[in-house]
């Protein structure tokens, strides 16, 4: 079983409108959460980290359910420009530093 | 946030044959990893390059095939060794900086080996 776990999607949203996905991770120890966000031939570069009463940056909404073992992303009023890979990232407490795992992403396609 | 730059982009290698990719930070970090990811892969972690001592490789890489340099707080090199097929891939750079230690990529650079 994998770490992480993600739909790969792809969810074809119309502009505008809401879309929501989730990912689950397999360590119940897992201590950090992100979303980073992956464009097609780009590095991953950090969305907004996830905290335990769920947190919103602008239009980007996230959620951590411990006892379900599971985050979540919410994007209200797609724009094109929100068309990219979503990976959800989990820190594993093996050690001090905190090593992160990636899940495989969730592609997301916002159309016009 | 940290700025991240990688050396080669890009390159086709012939099998049996050795890359070195730099990577470049524009600021002194504690931490820096190598990454790779194959196309519609996640990343996984090749190894902690560790300032000052020997690098520190995840279960399924080792040294001799990946070896690493770190000699100082903002660069470093993987270099990856006798090449095959199968390591064709995107390799990425990674630090970590700032008062929440967020982690930071570089461009990557992409691998065809022949």
């Amino acid at each position: 079983r994998k770490e992480v776990e993600q739909d790969p999607g792809p969810f074809n949203v119309p502009e505008g409108a809401t879309v929501a996905f989730n990912c689950t991770y397999s360590n119940s120890a897992s201590q950090s959460f992100f979303w980073y966000r992956q464009d097609c031939r780009k590095e991953p570069k950090l969305l907004m980290s996830v905290y335990s009463s769920g947190n919103e940056d602008g239009r980007f909404t996230a959620q951590l359910n411990r006892a379900s073992q599971y985050i979540s992303l919410l994007i209200r009023d797609s724009k094109l420009s929100d068309s990219a890979t979503y990976l959800c990232v989990v820190t594993l407490p093996t050690d001090s530093w905190g090593k992160l795992q990636f899940g495989a992403g969730t592609q997301v396609v916002v159309t016009p | 946030s940290a700025v991240i730059s990688q050396k080669p982009s890009r390159d086709i290698c012939q099998r049996g044959t050795s890359l070195t990719i730099q990577c470049q930070v524009d600021s002194q970090v504690t931490m820096m990893f190598w990454y790779r990811q194959q196309p519609g892969q996640s990343l996984t972690l090749i190894a902690t390059a560790n300032q000052g001592s020997e690098a520190t490789y995840e279960s399924g890489f080792v040294i001799d095939k990946f070896p690493i340099s770190r000699p100082n707080l903002t660069f470093s090199t993987l270099t990856v060794s006798n090449m095959s097929p199968e390591d064709s891939s995107i390799y990425l750079c990674s630090a970590r900086q700032g008062p929440w230690e967020t982690q930071y990529f570089g461009p990557g650079t992409r691998l065809l080996v022949l």
